[in-house]
């Protein structure tokens, strides 16, 4: 079973359509959830830490948001450069610290 | 510049010789951790290290090795690589005092095992 989920796969937005991204997780006692965007040929780069319920983060055109069992990116009026894979990934309160379990991403196309 | 190395970039080499991919990373971070990426299944944690001498097991440890003798280095070992470890290989780093895992990953390894 996966302990994060992340729907949908795959999101086709015109330009200025906002939207939202979703990561679900199953751990108990979430330590941190973390959002990274990866371009295609290249390493994930690191966007948001969020650690409790309520919190939000913006950066840009992005913002996160997390609940007691999920967490939303919301993109408000995208534009082509914001095309990329969003990944999602948890740390468990009662794992190792630094165990870290990735979703399977979100690939965002803006089209103009 | 900040940066996380990985050596080599691309590899082919047949089943059951023995090769190590390198990581290094210039920003005195602690924490360090290995990943595969497989299409569908996303990034999988291999291994990873809290500091020197300290290694742990990750999602897919299996015919993986890594030792942490240095801050700066982490490399990956695949002791027998077997067909099922073509993939793609990331390395990342971070302080790992705050928590936040802003993790700095490098730019990939593409592994084929014939």
């Amino acid at each position: 079973e996966d302990q994060v989920t992340q729907s949908p796969e795959a999101l086709r937005l015109q330009e200025g359509e906002s939207s939202s991204l979703n990561c679900s997780y199953t751990v108990s006692g979430l330590r941190g959830l973390f959002w990274y965007r990866q371009d295609p040929g290249k390493g994930p780069e690191f966007l948001f830490t969020l650690y409790s319920a309520g919190e939000e983060k913006e950066k840009e055109r992005l913002k996160a948001t997390l609940t007691k069992k999920e967490s939303f990116l919301h993109i408000t009026a995208p534009k082509p450069e914001d095309s990329a894979t969003y990944l999602c990934a948890v740390e468990e309160g009662g794992s190792t610290l630094g165990r870290l379990y990735f979703g399977r991403g979100t690939q965002l196309t803006v089209w103009p | 510049e900040a940066q996380v190395t990985q050596n080599p970039r691309y590899l082919i080499t047949v089943t059951g010789k023995k090769l190590t991919v390198t990581c290094s990373q210039n920003m005195n971070h602690e924490y360090m951790s290995w990943y595969r990426q497989d299409p569908g299944l996303g990034l999988r944690q291999i291994y990873y290290s809290m500091n020197v001498e300290v290694t742990d097991k990750g999602d897919v440890p299996e015919g993986y090795k890594v030792s942490r003798k240095e801050k700066r280095n982490f490399p990956l070992i695949l002791e027998s690589p077997s067909p099922n470890q073509t993939s793609l290989y990331f390395c990342a780093s971070s302080f790992s005092g705050t928590g936040n895992w802003e993790q700095y990953f490098g730019p990939g390894t593409r592994l084929t095992v014939t």
